[in-house]
């Protein structure tokens, strides 16, 4: 079945390093994105890729890269500069017409 | 700029009851989509509907349906005999050419058995 697959599924990092969430896609999906979902605050973009070797800054990109070398892969690099990592992440894609995302199951950082 | 409002943060009813959950937004363009997605305790956001700006048909899947007026800048989703598994964070979402979403903050639905 085609989907998106995120890992882990839980993460737990120390101040002051770097940790990669991983996401894949088999659906054939050109774009794919990255939010961060915090309590009572919704989902907020970070990072954005409409087609590979090429992505975009969302609203909340600081403290965090990507790269999208292939095109089934969207790893999100949560780097020190990010104050406030702890949070829930949601990986999505999309195909060529806007039908809606689809996301993964997401990962849940937590920084101890 | 665009927004997205749903008012509710939490709504609690007893089975078998009916629900609405508002969502109100704000674009500038005359070219949009406006989605509805659930998300339960697992995490993962399943996608409800879709509905474009030029189509403002109301729409019934089963127990749901969904409520588009344009002139309120409102899509308002109802649950009609709720069940217990309908119990999740509902996030109403916008998006226009673009196609990057701005998710309003979501409404927590607890239906009591």
């Amino acid at each position: 079945d085609g989907g998106i697959t995120q890992s882990p599924k839980y993460l737990f990092r120390k101040e002051g390093q770097n940790v990669t969430l991983s996401c894949e896609q088999n659906l054939n999906h050109d774009a794919m994105y990255w939010y961060r979902q915090d309590p009572g605050q919704g989902l907020r973009l970070i990072y954005y890729s409409q087609i590979v070797n090429d992505f975009q800054k969302g609203d909340i990109a600081e403290g965090y890269s990507v790269s999208r070398e292939k095109k089934e892969s969207f790893p999100l690099t949560v780097t020190s500069a990010q104050k406030n990592p702890t949070a829930f992440y949601l990986c999505a894609s999309m195909g060529q017409s806007n039908y809606g995302y689809t996301f993964g199951s997401g990962t849940r950082l937590t920084v101890v | 700029a665009q927004k997205v409002t749903q008012a509710q943060t939490e709504i609690s009813v007893v089975e078998k009851e009916d629900v609405t959950l508002d969502c109100v937004y704000e674009t500038r363009d005359t070219t949009y989509y406006l989605f509805w997605y659930k998300q339960p305790p697992s995490g993962e956001l399943v996608f409800l509907i879709r509905r474009n700006s030029f189509d403002e048909q109301n729409e019934i899947s089963g127990r749901y349906s969904w409520n588009f007026q344009k002139s309120t800048s409102s899509f308002n989703f109802t649950i009609t005999a709720s069940q217990v598994v309908d119990s999740a964070v509902y996030f109403c979402a916008l998006s226009e050419r673009t196609y990057k979403y701005i998710f309003g903050t979501g409404t927590r639905l607890k239906v009591l058995a």
